[in-house]
């Protein structure tokens, strides 16, 4: 069975500053997605960023980065110069077929 | 293009009752999914359509719970004789093209039931 598990339950940290949130993965695919996604309290999840497993070069997008690690199965998300913005739960996603596989979320809290 | 709706973004019953949920996806996304988030947990996939197809479907929607695509455009979830155990965040998505590699699912605000 394919899983995705995030160790961190909470994080937190200050503005300006950069964050990492790990997360791993369980699958026998050679071929498959991954994606970071945002969660804002009480507003919709939005998609931060992807990453296709036959690419090694790591995604960025803006102030999001991840470093992917294929052999370790490990795919984590760096947030440089946090902002207040940021404050939200991010969910790790996996997806090799149709559906999205997520692990149970990191409640990241940036202060000021 | 106006995103993800569904309605309504909060449902409150009793145990029993049946409710059904309303998702219209992005304009021309020919996939549309259907998710459930209990609270602590990342969102938990239920089924999805490609058109008005239903493809799949997991071990999680009973048989209480029914889905439809009617026209291949908005979906609805219904969930009948609802236990308290139904409580959760329903999410839906849509997506564009499945054959693109690169196919990202965006996401509705959801409908949070409450079953009392």
């Amino acid at each position: 069975a394919q899983t995705v598990t995030q160790s961190q339950p909470e994080m937190s940290v200050q503005e300006a500053e950069t964050v990492t949130l790990s997360c791993t993965y369980d699958t026998s695919e050679n071929n498959y997605y991954l994606f970071w996604y945002k969660q804002p309290p009480s507003r919709q999840m939005i998609l931060v960023i992807r990453q296709e497993a036959y690419k090694q070069q790591n995604a960025t997008e803006n102030r999001f980065s991840v470093n992917f690690q294929k052999a370790a199965k490990s795919f984590s998300l760096k947030i440089s110069d946090s902002q207040l913005g940021d404050t939200a739960m991010y969910f790790c996603a996996f997806r090799a077929g149709t559906a999205l596989i997520f692990g149970k979320g990191t409640t990241l809290s940036v202060s000021s | 293009d106006t995103g993800v709706s569904q309605n309504p973004r909060h449902k409150i019953t009793k145990r029993g009752q049946n409710v059904t949920f309303r998702c219209d996806p992005i304009s021309e996304h020919n996939r549309l999914y259907w998710y459930r988030q209990t609270l602590g947990q990342g969102p938990e996939f239920l089924t999805y359509f490609q058109n008005e197809a239903q493809l799949e479907k997991s071990r999680l929607l009973s048989d209480r719970f029914s889905a439809e695509r009617p026209k291949g455009s908005f979906s609805t979830l219904e969930i009948q004789r609802t236990e308290q155990g139904d409580s959760a965040m329903y999410l839906c998505a849509s997506s564009l093209d499945y054959r693109a590699s690169t196919d990202t699912q965006y996401f509705g605000p959801g409908t949070r039931l409450t079953v009392l």
